[in-house]
């Protein structure tokens, strides 16, 4: 089975920086995804990590440490509109592959 | 990027009834998938299907079921609605390329009366 850990809530200002933590147990692992998800809406694809490291998209970076079973989600430059839930999601390594995921972190950034 | 289509994007329901939550995509993804979400809280995943004819329950037990007959195709059905059913129901797809993403549609919120 797979077990993602990831905050409630966090606040943020605007302009600053912010890191959202996951950390996942998984019985075999085949890729981390980070989605978005404003309320009410679906979720929306930032990032996918399956190997150690950082990777940069614009404002969001995600890293992925899979011997520490960890990642974060990195924003930068916070605007209004980044208040969202972000989701973490592990995807397995069995036949199906199926993708699971976190509660989600409820971010929001204020003036 | 996927084009996956959910309809109703609402639905209100009376208890008893028999629905069909319909789910397609038009870029040919072998994946597709059923997720279950509560406001504010996470997806559980229902259902999924590796291709034709492919069906498996997911994560969250959930008296609906889902064929796959077209690889675009994906709907779900709830034989009987009850008011435990209330929820928004998510479908996406993925190619079976292992590092693709889910794609999501829009959702059908459900509510059952």
């Amino acid at each position: 089975g797979q077990n993602i850990d990831q905050p409630t809530e966090m606040t943020a200002t605007e302009g600053a920086i912010v890191q959202i933590n996951c950390t996942y147990q998984t019985s075999g692992f085949n890729g981390l995804f980070w989605y978005q998800q404003h309320a009410g809406e679906a979720p929306t694809f930032l990032s996918y990590n399956v190997l150690d490291g950082l990777e940069e998209k614009g404002r969001f970076s995600s890293f992925l440490s899979r011997s520490k079973g960890y990642s974060y989600l990195l924003l930068k430059e916070l605007q209004m509109k980044d208040s969202a839930s972000y989701l973490c999601a592990v995807r397995s390594s069995g036949g199906y592959q199926k993708v699971t995921f976190g509660t989600g972190t409820k971010l929001q950034v204020i003036p | 990027e996927a084009d996956i289509y959910q309809t109703p994007r609402y639905l209100v329901i009376g208890t008893g009834k028999k629905i069909t939550l319909e789910c397609s995509q038009t870029m040919g993804h072998d994946k597709m998938y059923w997720y279950q979400q509560d406001p504010g809280m996470e997806l559980h995943l229902i259902h999924y299907s590796y291709g034709v004819n492919s069906t498996e329950k997911g994560d969250l037990s959930s008296e609906s079921t889902v064929s796959r007959i077209r690889t675009e195709h994906f709907p779900l059905t709830l034989e009987s609605a009850r008011p435990s059913h209330t929820s928004q129901y998510l479908c996406a797809s993925s190619p079976l390329d292992f590092n693709s993403p889910l794609h999501f549609g829009n959702g059908t919120r459900l509510t059952v009366t």
